[in-house]
């Protein structure tokens, strides 16, 4: 069993759809909990990251974390065209090491 | 400001040949990642270091190495290419105070697509 799963999509929606994007994991030891952009041919740019349990907002994007259920989701509201990349959860604990999921691609249709 | 920079852009290699991936991290960062990303996967970590000295390491083998200069630039060298070594590079920077606990952000690179023919 992967420490992070994450169904890879791909997702397609209309314009101005609400996204979804969820993960879920095994290590209870993680403690922030991150979600990543990456369009083609880029690296991953940091979208919002979390610390414990809870939600987090930042304009279209919510956060949310369920340390009990070992659970977070990235929801995004107002989808746009240019929102179209894959989103990548990724988690660590206190020391240095970043576990990523494989992303979900996402499409979003004008 | 800078962000981080990677060559080459592209790489094509054979099986059992040697690579040197460069990275130059983001002004004022002391740490440098590097991660493996193959196609349709996310990142794996591969190492990080922290002002020259290796950190942290994942489950890569040795034939992947690397080193930090005094001006927190990196490389990744990895000898005796296999097929599966085929992915994208990243180099990822950050500014760590005591060098490993607790929040920091890593900026990432562009990356570099190693093709292992």
């Amino acid at each position: 069993q992967k420490e992070v799963e994450q169904d890879p999509g791909p997702l397609s929606v209309p314009e101005g759809a609400i996204v979804s994007l969820n993960c879920t994991y095994s290590n209870s030891a993680f403690q922030y909990f991150m979600w990543y952009r990456q369009y083609s041919r880029k690296g991953p740019e940091l979208l919002m990251y979390t610390y414990s349990s809870g939600n987090k907002e930042d304009g279209r994007f919510t956060a949310q974390v369920d340390k009990s259920s070992k659970y977070i989701s990235l929801f995004i509201r107002d989808s746009q065209p240019s929102d179209s990349a894959t989103y990548l959860c990724a988690m660590k604990g206190g020391g240095f090491k970043t576990i990523f999921g494989a992303g979900t691609r996402l499409f979003v249709k004008a | 400001e800078t962000g981080v920079t990677q060559s080459p852009t592209h790489l094509i290699k054979t099986r059992g040949q040697q690579v040197t991936l460069r990275c130059s991290s983001q002004s004022g960062h002391n740490t440098v990642s590097w991660y493996q990303q193959a196609l349709g996967q996310g990142p794996q970590f591969i190492f990080q270091y922290y002002r020259e000295e290796e950190n942290g390491r994942g489950n890569f083998p040795p034939r992947f190495s690397g080193l930090q200069f005094p001006n927190y630039s990196s490389e990744l060298n990895v000898n005796a290419l296999e097929l599966d070594d085929s992915a994208l590079y990243l180099c990822a920077s950050s500014a760590l105070g005591s060098g490993t606990s607790g929040w920091n952000e890593q900026f990432f690179g562009p990356g570099t697509r190693l093709t292992v023919l």
